[in-house]
């Protein structure tokens, strides 16, 4: 069945830049999703980018999507202490049906 | 605009004892979603309603769990009886025909 796999971790500096990255075995995804979590907070839409694009920025946040080789990363510039959180990434067909990874704790260090 | 609201947020219970959680989706939101996510998960679906229409319920534990959304707005999801392994946060969602998917802030539920 559908698999997306990410690292459980990544510790970074504050100031600078967080990748997040993502592997999916889905060749029919349609979308591909960032959630961010916070502690005890549900889950915030980051962004989320057509399978038919390469890149898309945000402020901060770049997403690069590579389909030939399914994966999916999230760059996060300047990381400061409030981007502290796990980052989810998900999947989703053309029905909008969510496959989700197990999250990456980022981790700030001052 | 108002987020995806759920109540309550904790919940603690013994188990066999029922329970239920309430979301209320953002407005205008056509679809909506409940999400179990267990700790150091992902969430995963439980089933997806189209207005008042239930569209993916396959995961949905049948025996013991039920969901309605009588008007196409408001959803309500319960565990009768409840066990041990029910202990997770429940998570609504809700869209409007597209990809954006917003969630609630979740309901964290013990069984004890």
């Amino acid at each position: 069945g559908e698999d997306v796999e990410q690292s459980l971790f990544l510790s970074v500096r504050e100031g600078d830049s967080s990748v997040i990255n993502c592997t999916y075995t889905d060749s029919s995804s349609t979308y591909l999703y960032w959630y961010k979590q916070e502690p005890g907070a549900g889950l915030q839409l980051l962004t989320y980018i057509f399978s038919n694009m390469d890149m898309k920025q945000d402020q901060r946040l770049t997403v690069l999507l590579n389909k030939k080789d399914k994966h999916l990363s999230l760059r996060i510039a300047d990381t400061q202490t409030g981007d502290s959180a796990i980052y989810f990434c998900a999947e989703s067909n053309s029905n909008y049906q969510l496959i989700w990874g197990a999250g990456t704790k980022l981790i700030i260090k001052p | 605009e108002a987020g995806v609201v759920q109540s309550p947020r904790y919940k603690i219970i013994e188990k066999k004892q029922p329970v239920a959680f309430w979301c209320n989706p953002i407005s205008g939101h056509n679809t909506l979603y409940w999400y179990r996510q267990n700790l150091g998960q992902g969430p995963e679906l439980l089933i997806r309603y189209e207005n008042e229409e239930a569209v993916d319920d396959s995961q949905l534990p049948k025996d013991r769990f039920s969901a309605e959304r009588l008007k196409g707005v408001d959803s309500t999801l319960k565990i009768q009886p409840a066990e041990l392994g029910d202990s997770a946060v429940y998570l609504c969602a809700s869209s409007l025909d597209g990809p954006t998917i917003l969630f609630g802030p979740g309901t964290r539920l013990t069984v004890l």
